[in-house]
């Protein structure tokens, strides 16, 4: 089967640094993106693993681990635009582009 | 460069009736998915169609059905509309490679409520 676990909710204050956790078990693995989604909006893509390590981007870093099924998001600097939904979702092998989510996890950013 | 466009953004339908949902792709992009979000959910992959043709289907009955036309932009049909259909529609164009995939970007969905 296909699973992907992230927490559901996390809170953080302005200025920190926060890490999301994503888990995953799936048939496949050819990739794993981070989304950001605001509250009724479309997802924007905010990063990309396929290999083991962190990939840093600005105050966003991600890293995966292929071996223990794990990835995390890494947010620095926290502002208030922080608050939104962060999508977990592996792009599973097949010749297509098929995604698999996590069903988010909703931070919330205080001052 | 043009983002993905979707429409109609928000669509009241009674359960039973039929829906279309319209896409259009990023330009360049030559492929376009669907996904079903539900209040709280991660996106569930509806189908892809590629060059036209469906090339992959998520874990959605055939009332769920997909058009691709030779200028990329897409359809999603919904026969037999039921209470639980009710969710945020996305479509994502992306240019599909021969390692499988590239990166998806989502259009700002069509919310779609069946009372």
């Amino acid at each position: 089967g296909q699973n992907i676990d992230q927490p559901t909710e996390m809170t953080a204050t302005e200025g920190a640094i926060v890490q999301i956790n994503c888990t995953y078990q799936t048939s496949g693995f050819n990739g794993l993106f981070w989304y950001q989604q605001h509250a009724g909006e479309a997802p924007t893509f905010l990063s990309y693993n396929v290999l083991d390590g962190l990939e840093e981007k600005g105050r966003f870093s991600s890293f995966l681990s292929r071996s223990k099924g794990y990835s995390y998001l890494l947010l620095k600097e926290l502002q208030m635009k922080d608050s939104a939904s962060y999508l977990c979702a592996v792009r599973v092998s097949g010749g297509y582009n098929k995604l698999i989510f996590g069903a988010g996890t909703r931070l919330a950013v205080h001052p | 460069e043009t983002g993905v466009t979707q429409s109609p953004t928000h669509l009241i339908k009674t359960r039973g009736q039929q829906v279309t949902l319209r896409c259009s792709s990023q330009s360049g992009h030559n492929t376009v998915s669907w996904y079903q979000q539900a209040l709280g959910q991660g996106p569930q992959f509806i189908f892809q169609y590629y060059r036209e043709e469906e090339n992959g289907r998520g874990n959605f009955p055939p009332r769920f059905s997909g058009l691709q036309f030779p200028n990329y932009s897409s359809e999603l049909n919904v026969n037999a509309l039921e209470l639980d259909d009710s969710a945020l529609y996305l479509c994502a164009s992306s240019i599909l490679q021969a390692s499988g995939g590239n990166e998806q970007f989502f259009g700002p969905g069509t919310r779609l409520t069946v009372l």
